[in-house]
């Protein structure tokens, strides 16, 4: 089975502060991506890559960034955590381009204050 | 992109009845997915189709790909308590592009 590993369930950071979300998968995908999860807004994509060091925009990216320096691993990382950046965030892989389905992590439920 | 309308957004029903939710959008896809998340836990898959007409059945759960490729639907036969949960459609309008989900639908059941 595709596992899919977010290092936290749950944050609580300042305003203002940096805040690394970071997520492993172990099946070699080369394709990785981050989601939002708002409540009546489903889920909306912020960042996504599909190879080591390469990274595209999603439709949410604006005070986001991502890092992917190995092919297992994808960071979210919020530069200045903002109040409207609470959220549930949803990191997911799939092999290739094509239309395998994602396999989704548990998510990191971030609260900023 | 484009988000799905999905419905309805939220059900509450007795366990043993049965339930439907659907996906519909202005736009062709070339892929549905159905999701459900549980509480506390990300998206799993639950059935994927491939091809306009499709139906797809697993165990309780029948999905279906529209003819016209636009929408999408989801039944659950004699639900029991561990169908709550949020389920979540996706479309994909050709391969390399990126998933487009619904809004999803909350799924109570009262024993």
């Amino acid at each position: 089975d595709v596992k899919v590993t977010q290092s936290s369930r749950y944050l609580v950071k300042r305003t203002g502060e940096k805040v690394f979300l970071e997520c492993v998968q172990d099946m070699d995908h080369e394709n990785m991506f981050w989601y939002r999860q708002d409540p009546g807004l489903g889920l909306r994509l912020i960042y996504f890559s599909y190879d080591v060091k390469m990274k595209e925009k999603g439709d949410i990216p604006e005070g986001y960034s991502v890092s992917r320096e190995k092919k297992e691993r994808f960071s979210l990382i919020l530069e200045s955590a903002s109040t409207n950046q609470t959220s549930m965030y949803l990191c997911a892989s799939r092999v290739g381009l094509n239309n395998s389905p994602l396999h989704f992590g548990n998510g990191t439920r971030l609260t900023v204050t | 992109g484009q988000q799905l309308n999905q419905s309805p957004q939220s059900m509450f029903i007795q366990e043993g009845e049965d339930v439907s939710m659907n996906c519909t959008s202005s736009s062709i896809f070339n892929t549905w997915l159905w999701y459900k998340q549980d509480p506390g836990e990300g998206p799993v898959l639950l059935i994927a189709l491939y091809k306009a007409g499709e139906l797809t059945s697993n165990g309780r759960l029948t999905a279906q790909f529209g003819i016209t490729r636009k929408d999408s639907f989801l039944n659950i036969s004699a639900s029991i308590p561990s169908d709550v949960g949020i389920y979540f459609c996706a479309g994909l309008r050709n391969a390399g592009n990126m998933l487009t989900f619904g809004g999803g639908t909350r799924l109570m059941v009262k024993p």
